[in-house]
Order: structure tokens, then sequence, then C-alpha cells
């Protein structure tokens, strides 16, 4: 039971350069999101989706795309990176009902030069 | 709208002290509470949950009750360990939706 895998685990990226960040999971959660963890900030919610074709902008959305074309998968898009978009990014997943636990990927590491 | 103050480290204890992590939250109804624990270099899981007001979570020695009238979820553990080390975040649903709000995280380091 794999639960919710991300890649790449590192990525050092250029300003200007564009990637994906992949997420899937295998547990036929409805719900899956994109948060990104800087110092003191907590986690700030960038993107999420309830569902596949369904996708919503969270709190800090600026410069990612997201789309979510099936229910296992829901890859984020960085289209122009810059320095501030360093951090750490988790996928997380869910079920459909709310006060649910949401289960998290192992993080991807992005630093944006 | 709904939002969750969690005390700030990091935190230092030695082994077998005594912990408490505060946290209260602002929300509109009762939302089940949880508390998530990330581990150096991985993501977070969840660690307990509490559904209504005056539940106890709890899971490996840790205890967090749900405390409507003060509107709080502080977190407990009666003897660290060095395993314990970790970052500790308090979290709560939004009002009628999927999404979890955080709090800033509270770093714990435990010391032989």
């Amino acid at each position: 039971n794999a639960g919710v895998t991300q890649t790449p685990k590192f990525q050092v990226l250029k300003t200007g350069q564009s990637m994906t960040l992949q997420c899937a999971q295998d547990m036929n959660h409805e719900y899956m999101s994109w948060y990104r963890q800087d110092p003191g900030m907590g986690l700030r919610l960038i993107h999420y989706s309830v569902g596949a074709g369904i996708t919503d902008q969270g709190e800090v959305p600026n410069g990612y795309n997201v789309s979510r074309s099936t229910t296992e998968d829901f890859p984020l898009r960085l289209l122009s990176a810059a320095p501030s978009q360093t951090s750490v990014y988790f996928c997380a997943s869910s079920y459909s009902q709310m006060n649910t636990e949401a289960f998290f990927g192992q993080g991807t590491r992005l630093t944006v030069v | 709208g709904d939002s969750v103050t969690q005390m700030e480290g990091p935190v230092t204890l030695s082994e077998e002290a005594f912990l408490t992590i505060n946290c209260t939250y602002t929300a509109t109804g009762y939302p089940s509470l949880f508390w998530y624990v990330q581990y150096p270099g991985e993501g977070l899981q969840l660690l307990l949950k509490a559904t209504k007001a005056d539940d106890k979570g709890s899971n490996k020695g840790f205890e967090a009750t749900y405390r409507k009238e003060t509107t709080s979820f502080h977190l407990e553990k009666g003897s660290v360990q060095v395993s314990d080390s970790a970052v500790y975040f308090c979290a709560l649903p939004g009002a009628g939706s999927y999404q979890l709000t955080f709090g800033k995280g509270t770093k714990l380091s435990v010391i032989p």
C-alpha cells in the first residue's frame, strides 16, 4: 500500500524554468491538495481538488497550476520558477467526507536559484 | 475565518520530561481537531484526533483533550523520548470544507 507518492524528492531549478511536481495516491481518495511549507509559516494551501476535473485555488496559488484528469494523480506545475518558490512541497489526500484524516506524501524539496 | 494558534518553539526537553504544546483555535461550529507530527525528512502523519467536545485523542503516549469552553486542544506527553523529536502541528478543517488549517508548527528536540 503506497499511499501518497511524490516525485521528485529534491529538485534545483534556475529562475524562469518550469517543472511539474508529481503526486499520485492509490487510496481512491476524492480530495487532494498541495501545500508548501516554509520556516515560521506552517503549511499553506496552494491548490486543491475535490474530484477528477475539479480544481480550485487555495491561499497561495500564484505561480502554480494544477489539473486533475484522474482520481489518482494531481500534478503541480510551476510555470516560471522564482526564488520565492523555494520551499518544501507536500501533496495530501483524504476521503471526501469532512473531518477526516489527510494522508501526506514525503515532500519535494525545491530550490530555485 | 477559522484559525489555529499554536505555541511556537523550538522546545528542547530532556528525556523523560513532561511535554505540553499549547494549541487554541477559532472555528465555526465544532469541527474535529487534529495533531500531526513530522519526523525529520518525512511528510506529516496524523498523531491523534478528537471529533467532539470533551473527547480525548491519544496515541503513542500523547494525549489531547478537545476543550470547547477554552477553545483549546493542548498536546501532552508524560515522559518524552529522543524518538519524539519532531515538528508538531495542530490543525482543523475549514468551515464547510475539506481543507485543513494548520498552526505554524512546534519543533521539539529531546536530548538524552
